[in-house]
């Protein structure tokens, strides 16, 4: 059973340009959650998808920044117009229900030059 | 609004002592605890957890122990080895919802 699988591991893009950061949960995982490292911080929530719905994303920024779980493929976290600020490490986790642990994938290393 | 904090960022043990992690929350409707082990450029991974109903959970050199009266638990890792050597996170949950993790404790076991 392969674990969380996030990628790219690395992505680089200029100011202005957009990221789009996949995840795709374990087998059997309907739950996903998106969180964000930034450098020398902790693990801020950003936003908790089951199937086609967003749960809560009270953590995402107002403007910017979307995320999707579709029926079918993985969890897209997309970010348009990316600043230097949004460079951090982008986790995505996911869980078989709610109230059990989450298992995190390796992350999203998103640089903006 | 920090709801669960750890006010130690980092920590430093001995080989084969034994390593207390704190964690203090503030919202009286967290029913889940977790803790997360973190190396450097990998993802968080799930080392124990415990429910609100518990107030200890043993899983070989680790345990958990919750005072809710205190909303406060704590990690022991007994004995401590320089492979235990991470970042640490406390996580909390209510109703179902999302995990909010601490700031992390960074420790480090000297051999």
């Amino acid at each position: 059973n392969a674990g969380v699988m996030q990628n790219p591991r690395h992505l680089v893009r200029r100011r202005g340009q957009e990221a789009r950061l996949r995840c795709s949960p374990m087998k059997g995982h309907s739950h996903v959650y998106w969180y964000r490292q930034l450098p020398e911080e902790g693990l801020k929530f950003m936003v908790y998808l089951q199937k086609e719905n967003i749960i809560d994303e009270s953590g995402m920024p107002k403007e910017r920044f979307s995320a999707e779980f579709p029926k079918e493929g993985p969890s897209i976290l997309r970010i348009q117009q990316v600043v230097r600020g949004d460079s951090a490490a982008y986790f995505c986790a996911s869980s078989p229900r709610a109230i059990t642990e989450a298992f995190f994938g390796q992350g999203t290393r998103l640089t903006v030059v | 609004d920090q709801q669960v904090k750890q006010n130690s960022p980092s920590l430093s043990v001995q080989e084969g002592r034994i390593s207390i992690l704190n964690c203090d929350y503030t919202n009286s409707m967290f029913d889940y605890f977790l803790w997360y082990k973190k190396y450097p450029a990998e993802g968080p991974t799930f080392l124990i957890s415990i429910s609100s109903i518990k107030d200890k959970n043993e899983d070989g050199r680790f345990t958990v122990f919750l005072n809710k009266s205190a909303k406060h638990l704590s990690l022991h890792i007994v004995p401590s080895q320089p492979g235990d050597s991470a970042v640490y996170f406390c996580a909390a949950s209510g109703y179902g919802n999302k995990l909010v993790f601490g700031a992390g404790t960074i420790l480090r076991v000297k051999s």
